[in-house]
């Protein structure tokens, strides 16, 4: 089974819509970390959030937001008024331990595709 | 100055050419990374070099040969690739702690490498 599913693929929003990318995860551990990156089509992946496993607050960053469930293993984000520079790719990832003793490891899911349409 | 710099943006070679991908980093970070990136597929971590010292492999064949002479630098050497091997090649940093692989990384742009 994978570790981070990104089950949508691809997602198209008309500006000034919200939308919600999901992230669903998978880990034995206790102590592990969530992120959000962004990729636009120039390449580099952009650092959006960390959050570790024992912080469930939900946090609002700008027209960013991600809601942190532990009971469903979910890490979702929504991006509020959708604007065209939101289109990217959008990869959510795990960090646990579960690859070997004492090294966290950092496993991606596919990424969604957020295309913006003005 | 971009903090993760790599080069060259693209790379042409052929399957028996030697060449070698660049990357280094200007945050000061104790850590970097290489990923492959391929269609379809997720980022694949294929080494992590730790205060210069390779911690991670995960299975990556003979053909890709990394060397970090430095915290600052990481070179990602390639010989007699498979056309497989085309994809986009990642560089990040970190600043890791006691328990490394916890923290935010730095991507630099990316390499794009098509074999021939």
């Amino acid at each position: 089974a994978q570790k981070v599913t990104q089950a949508q693929t691809e997602i198209s929003v008309v500006e000034k819509e919200d939308v919600t990318l999901d992230c669903v995860y998978e880990t034995r551990d206790t102590t592990y970390y969530l992120f959000w990156y962004k990729q636009p089509p120039s390449g580099e992946l952009v650092f959006l959030i960390r959050r570790n496993s024992f912080d469930e607050q939900n946090e609002i960053s700008g027209r960013y937001s991600w809601n942190f469930q532990k009971s469903t293993s979910s890490f979702n984000f929504t991006i509020t008024a959708s604007q065209v520079v939101d289109s990217a790719v959008y990869f959510c990832a795990l960090s646990d331990l579960s690859y070997g003793a004492g090294s966290y490891q950092l496993t991606f899911g596919k990424g969604t595709k957020l295309s913006v349409i003005p | 100055e971009t903090g993760v710099t790599q080069t060259p943006r693209h790379l042409v070679m052929g399957m028996t050419n030697k060449k070698s991908l660049k990357c280094e980093q200007h945050l000061g970070h104790n850590a970097m990374y290489w990923y492959k990136q391929s269609a379809k597929k997720p980022l694949e971590l294929m080494f992590v070099y730790n205060f210069k010292e390779q911690t991670e492999n995960n299975s990556v064949p003979s053909r890709f040969s990394p060397e970090c002479p430095n915290s600052s630098h990481l070179f990602l050497h390639l010989h007699t690739l498979q056309p497989e091997d085309s994809a986009l090649y990642l560089c990040a940093s970190s600043q890791e702690g006691p328990n490394p692989g916890n923290q935010p990384q730095h991507f630099g742009d990316g390499t794009r490498l098509s074999i021939l």
